[in-house]
């Protein structure tokens, strides 16, 4: 089956400094990714979708400034969360497809998740 | 706008015994497929079975089976001979089918409890 890494798993920082997601498709291409934020005890919500080559497209009240994403390969996306603040902190998790699978009913690949902790 | 409902927040099982988690969705398109992913405690999201808009028979994989009842907009996951790592969060999920790659839409899910 499609892998997805997804690094780190835990991150603990300061309040104010930024951090750095990764999402690897390892074993497949996807020319899209979608990452979700998870509270605790809550559903999976989706914050952005991750275009390979250009501009994420964002859920309505999710702030691009604060949260970027970057696509720049077809087996990597990166979400910074920006001057993260203690209201940020949650479980953030990547998802993809394929591309050769686009247009199918198949189901997404997700990655580990990463456990973000602002202090 | 697609919409998944999960009307229970928890649900208890015997070990060995078969349990229904409900699952009700929403979504003008005509083309789309449902989903059931499993979450431990660990955070992953592991996939679990789907059935497409247009499959006629329900889908099966192991123990699990989906009751897809299109005309009721349902699509609740039977689990049967409950067994003890079966206790996770599961989540019903929805994506639509068109030319690229949807993502899925998501219910509040079902915190299920296998009881000794």
């Amino acid at each position: 089956g499609a892998v997805v890494s997804q690094h780190p798993s835990r991150v603990i920082c300061k309040s104010g400094t930024s951090v750095k997601i990764e999402c690897r498709s390892l074993d497949f291409q996807a020319t899209t990714m979608f990452w979700y934020r998870q509270f605790p005890k809550q559903s999976l919500m989706l914050m952005a979708t991750s275009n390979e080559g250009s501009k994420a497209t964002y859920e309505q009240g999710v702030e691009k400034d604060k949260f970027l994403i970057n696509h720049a390969s077809l087996t990597l996306s990166t979400l910074t969360v920006t001057s993260a603040h203690p209201e940020d902190s949650s479980f953030y998790i990547c998802s993809a497809r394929p591309s050769r699978l686009a247009g199918g009913i198949g189901e997404l690949f997700f990655g580990e998740g990463s456990r973000l902790t602002v202090l | 706008a697609q919409k998944i409902t999960q009307t229970q927040p928890g649900m208890f099982v015997q070990e060995k015994e078969a349990v229904t988690l409900d699952c009700t969705y929403d979504t003008s398109d005509q083309s789309y497929g449902l989903f059931w992913y499993k979450q431990p405690s660990s955070g992953e999201m592991i996939f679990l079975i789907y059935q497409g808009s247009y499959d006629e028979q329900n889908a099966t994989e192991g123990r699990y089976s989906l009751n897809f009842q299109k005309a009721r907009k349902s699509a609740n996951l039977v689990i049967s001979a409950s067994q003890l790592g079966d206790s996770a969060m599961y989540f019903c999920a929805m994506r639509e089918v068109n030319s690229g790659n949807t993502p899925l839409v998501f219910g509040k899910g079902t915190r299920l409890s296998v009881i000794a």
